[in-house]
C-alpha cells in the first residue's frame, strides 16, 4: 500500500529547530516528488518547498526560504523538513506529500504533523 | 505569490449541483493546465480530486469535474451529498512561486 507516515506531534520553543520526518512505502521513493505543505490553525493550506528525491535538489517558496531545509535518505525512504528559528506563528500541522505521475498534483499525502511553539 | 481566490462558502442541498471558483492570475491559471482540486474533512489530510484542470484520479466520483476558462478554474459537485460537506482547495502550478493554493471554500451540504 502507497503511504506516507510522518513523525509525531513536537512542542517546541520559540529559538528551537524541529524536524520533521515524511517516511514513503509501497512505490519506489526516487522516482517521485516530495512536496511539503503547511496548515497553521484553521487557515488554509500553503506550499512550502519540494524536493527531487531522485537527485536531491530543492526548491521553496519566497516566503519559507529563510525558514526551512528540505533533505531525503533515500536509504530510509524518507523525506525530512527542518524549520529553523522556530516562532508562535510557525505552530502548524505540517504534510509531506508525494508529486503524482501527473505533474503538480499531490495524489498521497502524510497524517500531517502537528507542530506547537510556546514559551 | 498571493493565493489564488475562492469563495469561503458554498452551500446547497442534498441532491444540488454547486460550483467552486478559483481564480488566479495570468502566470498560474491563466497559462497552466495544471490546476487541481483537493477536499479536506476536518482534521484530516487533503484528498485530491481532479488533476490537470478537468480529470479525476481513479476512485474519485463522478460527480466531480472540473473545468477552466481564462484565468478562472472551477469545481463542480452535482447530485451534493452529506459525506461532500468538506473545505475544498485549488491549487496551480506557477510560473513563479512554482505552486499556490486556493485561499479554500467551505461546502455546507
Amino acid at each position: 500500500q502507497v503511504q506516507l507516515a510522518q513523525s509525531g506531534a513536537e512542542v517546541k520553543k520559540p529559538g528551537d529547530s524541529v524536524k520533521v520526518s515524511c517516511k514513503a512505502s509501497g512505490y519506489t521513493f526516487t522516482n517521485y516528488a516530495i512536496h511539503w505543505v503547511r496548515q497553521a490553525p484553521g487557515q488554509r493550506l500553503e506550499w512550502m518547498g519540494w524536493i527531487n528525491v531522485g537527485n536531491g535538489n530543492t526548491k521553496s517558496s519566497q516566503r519559507f526560504q529563510a525558514k526551512v531545509t528540505i533533505t531525503r535518505d533515500t536509504s530510509a525512504t524518507t523525506a525530512y523538513l527542518e524549520l529553523n528559528s522556530l516562532t508562535s506563528e510557525d505552530t502548524a500541522i505540517y504534510y509531506c506529500a508525494r508529486e503524482s505521475e501527473w505533474f503538480a498534483a499531490f495524489d498521497i499525502w502524510g497524517q500531517g504533523t502537528m507542530v506547537s511553539v510556546s514559551s | 505569490q498571493s493565493a489564488l481566490t475562492q469563495p469561503a462558502s458554498v452551500s446547497g442541498s442534498p441532491g444540488q449541483s454547486i460550483t467552486i471558483s478559483c481564480t488566479g492570475i495570468s502566470s498560474d491559471v491563466g497559462v497552466h493546465n495544471y490546476v487541481s482540486w483537493y477536499q479536506q474533512h476536518p482534521g484530516k489530510a487533503p484528498k485530491l480530486m481532479i488533476y490537470d484542470v478537468s480529470n479525476r484520479p481513479s476512485g474519485v466520483s463522478n460527480r466531480f469535474s472540473g473545468s477552466k476558462s481564462g484565468n478562472a478554474a472551477s469545481l463542480t459537485i452535482s447530485g451534493l451529498q452529506p459525506e461532500d460537506e468538506a473545505d475544498y482547495y485549488c491549487t496551480s502550478y506557477t510560473s513563479n512561486s512554482p505552486w499556490v493554493f486556493g485561499g479554500g471554500t467551505k461546502v455546507t451540504v
